[in-house]
C-alpha cells in the first residue's frame, strides 16, 4: 500500500533559523513528487516537483531534494512569512497524488 | 489569470439536507479532481475526471457522494442526504493533461453538517 509520512507534523523557528523538513514515501511506480504549501483557509499552492532521485529545485529559500526514498524541504534563514503547513505528494503510476499529513511551519519573528 | 473557483466557501446544514459543492477549472484544464480533507485523515482524493469524464471513484466514500462534470469548465460534487461525520473542507483542482503536471487548487469550500 502507498505510504507517505512527513515529519516533524510541527516545527518552530526562529527567524533567520534554517533546518529540513521530511517526506518518506513508498509509493509503487513513482512518476514524481510534489511539494506544496497551504496557507489557513487557503487551498494548495504549487512549489516544486520533483521527478528522478538526484534532483533537486531551489525557489527562494526553499530548496527541494529527492530520493528513492525521501525527499527533504529545506529553508534556509526563514522569514515569518515562510510560516505555512507544507505538504508532500508522491504521484503513483497513475499521475494521482497521495498527500502526507503536512509539516506545520511557524516562523517568530 | 483566474484560478480554480469555488462555491460556496462555506456552508451550514443539518444533517440530511441535500449539499451541491461547485468548481469552475482553470480555462484550457483537461483533468479535475475532487478532494477532501480532515484533520485526521489530511487530504484525500474523492474522485477525477478527464476531458469530463470519471476516470477513477474509488475515493468516494459511499453512494450518498456523486460528482459530474457536464462540460470543460463545471463540475459539481453532491451529497445527499448529508450526514456530520461529512463535515471537512471539500477542494477541486485542475490540470494540464500531458504527463505529470501540477495540480492546481481552489480555496476550497468548508462544509459543516449539524
Amino acid at each position: 500500500e502507498d505510504q507517505v509520512t512527513q515529519s516533524p507534523e510541527a516545527l518552530r523557528l526562529q527567524e533567520g533559523e534554517s533546518s529540513s523538513l521530511n517526506c518518506s514515501y513508498t509509493v509503487s511506480g513513482l512518476r514524481g513528487l510534489f511539494w506544496y504549501r497551504q496557507d489557513p483557509g487557503k487551498g494548495p499552492e504549487f512549489l516544486f516537483t520533483l521527478y528522478s532521485a538526484g534532483e533537486e529545485k531551489e525557489k527562494e529559500r526553499l530548496k527541494a531534494t529527492l530520493t528513492k526514498k525521501e525527499s527533504f524541504l529545506h529553508i534556509t534563514a526563514p522569514k515569518p512569512e515562510d510560516s505555512a503547513t507544507y505538504l508532500c505528494a508522491p504521484a503513483d503510476s497513475q499521475g494521482n497524488l497521495i498527500f502526507g499529513k503536512g509539516t506545520k511551519l511557524s516562523v517568530k519573528p | 489569470d483566474a484560478g480554480v473557483i469555488q462555491s460556496p466557501r462555506h456552508e451550514v446544514t443539518e444533517m440530511g439536507q441535500e449539499v451541491t459543492l461547485r468548481c469552475k477549472p482553470i480555462s484550457g484544464h483537461n483533468s479535475l479532481f475532487w478532494y477532501r480533507q480532515t484533520m485526521m485523515r489530511g487530504l484525500e482524493l474523492l474522485i477525477y475526471f478527464n476531458n469530463n469524464v470519471p476516470i477513477d471513484d474509488s475515493g468516494m466514500p459511499e453512494d450518498r457522494f456523486s460528482a459530474k462534470m457536464p462540460n470543460a469548465s463545471f463540475s459539481t460534487l453532491k451529497i445527499q442526504p448529508s450526514e456530520p461525520r461529512d463535515s471537512a473542507v471539500y477542494f477541486c483542482a485542475s490540470r494540464t493533461g500531458t504527463g505529470v503536471q501540477p495540480q492546481h487548487f481552489g480555496d476550497g469550500t468548508r462544509l459543516s453538517i449539524l
